[in-house]
């Protein structure tokens, strides 16, 4: 059974740092994977997904990078601003039509 | 254009009640899909329709729970006998296929007292 771990839990930093959040998965036959982002009260929004064939994916200050043998992700976000305070969640994909399969999520705050 | 919707945003109920949640899909997305996240989790998968018939019902936690999708696009998610344990987010995701990419509506905050 596929299960998505991510650490840290939670993570306070003073704006303007870069900053990784870790991702790791323990069945490395993914499909795809993806960053989202949750604010409270609100859906999900996806960040960045990466296809079981490439690397990495980078949008803005956001860049994902993935090691499917190994079975981890990070996501790195460069220059945090106190708007990027939000809940990060890494999810996995199986197969093709497949459910999406989440990890608990990392709850970052940035300080102003 | 309008994302996925979700009614109600909240709902309160006693234990042992029914309840119904409903979800409006992107329209033209034929791929609509059912998670719950309690708190302080990630949302875990409970049904995925493919048009009007259930693809994968492999999430639904007991018989108690059971969803409808009758003309392949609004859904009702349907809980009987709601128990304290029950209470969580809901949340909905469509897509127009069903590799594509799975767009959330806002949930409904369920609370079973």
């Amino acid at each position: 059974k596929q299960e998505v771990t991510q650490i840290p839990a939670a993570l306070s930093v003073p704006e303007g740092e870069n900053l990784v959040l870790n991702c790791s998965f323990t069945d490395s036959a993914i499909y795809n994977l993806q960053w989202f982002r949750q604010d409270p009260g609100k859906g999900l929004t996806s960040l960045l997904l990466i296809q079981s064939s490439q690397r990495e994916q980078t949008s803005g200050r956001l860049n994902a990078s993935l090691d499917k043998s190994s079975g981890r992700s990070t996501l790195y976000i460069a220059a945090s601003q106190p708007g990027d305070s939000a809940t990060y969640l890494c999810a996995v994909t199986m197969n093709r039509d497949d459910k999406i399969i989440f990890g608990k999520g990392t709850r970052l705050h940035i300080l102003p | 254009g309008a994302g996925v919707s979700q009614t109600p945003s909240n709902k309160v109920t006693e234990k042992g009640k029914y309840v119904e949640l409903r979800c409006d899909p992107i329209s033209g997305h034929t791929a609509l899909y059912w998670y719950r996240q309690s708190l302080g989790q990630g949302p875990e998968f409970l049904i995925y329709f493919q048009g009007t018939g259930a693809a994968d019902d492999s999430g639904l936690p007991n018989d108690r729970f059971f969803a409808v999708r009758p003309e392949g696009s609004v859904s009702t998610l349907k809980i009987q006998r709601t128990e304290r344990g029950d209470s969580a987010v809901y949340l909905c995701a469509s897509s127009y296929r069903p590799e594509g990419s799975q767009y959330f509506g806002p949930g409904t905050r369920l609370t079973v007292l």
